[in-house]
């Protein structure tokens, strides 16, 4: 099984500033992709930014981008230029795949980020 | 492209009775849905993974009694709550994964469910 820790569990930052969200994860499977959700008030999920684990490239969606290590199991998340509607509820979260396609998602526990004005 | 849709949004049920919950892809076929659970505050737990046409997998720890999975076509899915208690109060949020886009889970909106 695997797990998936977020050790921030609320971050509070000013509009404009740059942000990292901290993500850790545990794994004996060589094929996953991690993604980063954000859930607004609203509690629909939204697809951030995801990394296939064999990639080692970096992935980027314009002002998202994610810093992997896949050796040390790491998986942070930054945001640059912090805008109001960034504020939202963050979770890290830890795909497995094998022959029959990809499992369910394992979910980090959240981090609830502030951007103040 | 790739949405999800739910129903009910939310519902309100007497302790006891049944609640089913849809959903659906409304411009894609979902070979596989995932049924989440989520507390206040809390995380999201997967409870349960569902084919079209076979049964569904479920985690270790939720009832497959309790909580009946049936995905009967390529685009619907249905949970439903039996003999709902209040401890089964909570926000039920679908996924859907597509045949041509098997990396990538979409999410339906959620439903809140409230057992009085």
């Amino acid at each position: 099984a695997q797990t998936v820790t977020q050790s921030q569990p609320e971050m509070s930052v000013q509009e404009a500033e740059t942000v990292t969200l901290s993500c850790t994860y545990d794994t004996s499977e060589s094929n996953y992709y991690l993604f980063w959700y954000k859930q607004p008030p609203s509690r629909q999920m939204i697809l951030v930014i995801r990394q296939e684990a064999y990639k080692q490239q970096n992935a980027t969606e314009n002002r998202f981008s994610v810093n992997f290590q896949k050796a040390a199991k790491s998986f942070s998340l930054k945001i640059s230029d912090s805008q109001l509607g960034d504020t939202a509820m963050y979770f890290c979260a830890f795909m497995k795949w094998g022959i029959g396609g990809a499992d369910g998602l394992t979910f980090g526990k959240g981090t609830h980020l502030i951007i103040q004005p | 492209g790739a949405v999800v849709s739910q129903h009910p949004s939310w519902v309100i049920c007497k302790s006891g009775t049944s609640v089913k919950i849809e959903c659906r892809s409304l411009d894609f076929q979902a070979t596989t849905m995932f049924w989440y659970r989520q507390f206040p505050k809390q995380s999201l737990m997967l409870m349960a993974t569902s084919n079209e046409g076979s049964k569904a997998t479920y985690e270790q720890g939720v009832e497959k009694d309790k909580f009946l999975i049936n995905h009967a076509s390529l685009t619907l899915s249905t949970l439903t709550v039996t003999s709902a208690h209040p401890e089964d109060s909570s926000f039920y949020i679908c996924s859907a994964r597509s045949r041509s886009d098997t990396d990538t889970q979409y999410f339906g909106p959620g439903t809140r469910l409230t057992v009085l």
